[in-house]
C-alpha cells in the first residue's frame, strides 16, 4: 500500500540558510511519481517540484531540489538560501503511476519557520 | 492562479444540515480529486472521479458523496454534519487518471460546523 512519511513536525532554519524536508515513500508499484506542495497561511496548495521513479537525475526548480534516493525511498526537499516567504507548510506527496486508483496521497506535513 | 474553481470558499452551518460543494476543475481536466485537511492536519484523500466515473475512493464517510456531471464539473455533499467535519475541503484536477502530472489545486471550501 502506499504511504508517506515525514518526521519533521515543525522546523525553524535562520533565513539565507539551506534546508532539507524529509520525506520517506513505501509503494509496491514500480511506476510512481513523487510531489512537494507547499501551504502558506493563507491556505493554498502551492506546486513546488516533481521527480518521476524513473528520472535519472534529481529535479530543480529554481531555489528548490529534489534529493531523490530510490533504494532507500526517500525524497528530501531541499530549499536553498531560504527566504521568510518559504514559512509555510511543506507537503509530501505520491501517486503510483499504474496503479487502478491512481490517486495522490500526502504525508503529514513539515512547519517550517524562518527566522530573520 | 490554478484554474481550479471552487464555491463557496467558507460555509458555516449546524449539525444536522447538509451541504454541497462545489467544483469546476481546469479546462481540458478530465479527473477530479476530492482531500479534506482538518485543522493542522496533512490532506485526506476522499474520492476521485475520471470523465465521470468514480475510481479512488478514500476514506470517504458514508454520510459523503459526490459525483463528477458530464460537464466536468464536480460536487461534494456532505450530510448530517458534526462538528468534527470543520475542515478545509479541496478539489482538484488534472489532466488524466495515470500520468506522472501534477495536481492543480483550487483555494478550498472552508466548512465551519457549529
Amino acid at each position: 500500500a502506499q504511504k508517506i512519511t515525514q518526521t519533521q513536525p515543525g522546523m525553524f532554519v535562520q533565513e539565507k540558510e539551506a534546508v532539507t524536508l524529509d520525506c520517506t515513500y513505501d509503494t509496491s508499484d514500480p511506476s510512481y511519481g513523487l510531489f512537494w506542495y507547499k501551504q502558506p497561511s493563507s491556505g493554498e496548495m502551492i506546486f513546488l517540484i516533481y521527480q518521476g521513479s524513473y528520472d535519472q537525475q534529481n529535479a530543480t526548480e529554481g531555489r528548490y531540489s529534489l534529493n531523490f534516493q530510490k533504494a532507500r525511498k526517500s525524497a528530501n526537499l531541499v530549499i536553498s538560501a531560504s527566504q521568510l516567504g518559504d514559512s509555510a507548510m511543506y507537503f509530501c506527496a505520491m501517486r503510483e503511476i499504474y496503479s487502478s486508483a491512481s490517486k495522490i496521497i500526502f504525508g503529514s506535513g513539515t512547519r517550517l519557520s524562518i527566522r530573520p | 492562479d490554478s484554474g481550479v474553481t471552487q464555491t463557496p470558499k467558507h460555509l458555516i452551518t449546524a449539525t444536522g444540515q447538509r451541504v454541497t460543494l462545489r467544483c469546476s476543475p481546469r479546462s481540458g481536466d478530465l479527473s477530479v480529486y476530492w482531500y479534506q485537511q482538518s485543522l493542522d492536519q496533512g490532506l485526506q484523500f476522499l474520492i476521485q472521479y475520471y470523465n465521470g466515473e468514480e475510481r479512488a475512493k478514500g476514506n470517504i464517510l458514508e454520510r459523503f458523496s459526490a459525483q463528477q456531471f458530464p460537464d466536468l464539473h464536480s460536487e461534494l455533499n456532505l450530510s448530517s454534519l458534526e462538528l468534527g467535519d470543520s475542515a478545509l475541503y479541496f478539489c482538484a484536477s488534472s489532466v488524466d487518471e495515470g500520468n506522472a502530472g501534477e495536481l492543480f489545486f483550487g483555494e478550498g471550501s472552508r466548512l465551519t460546523v457549529l
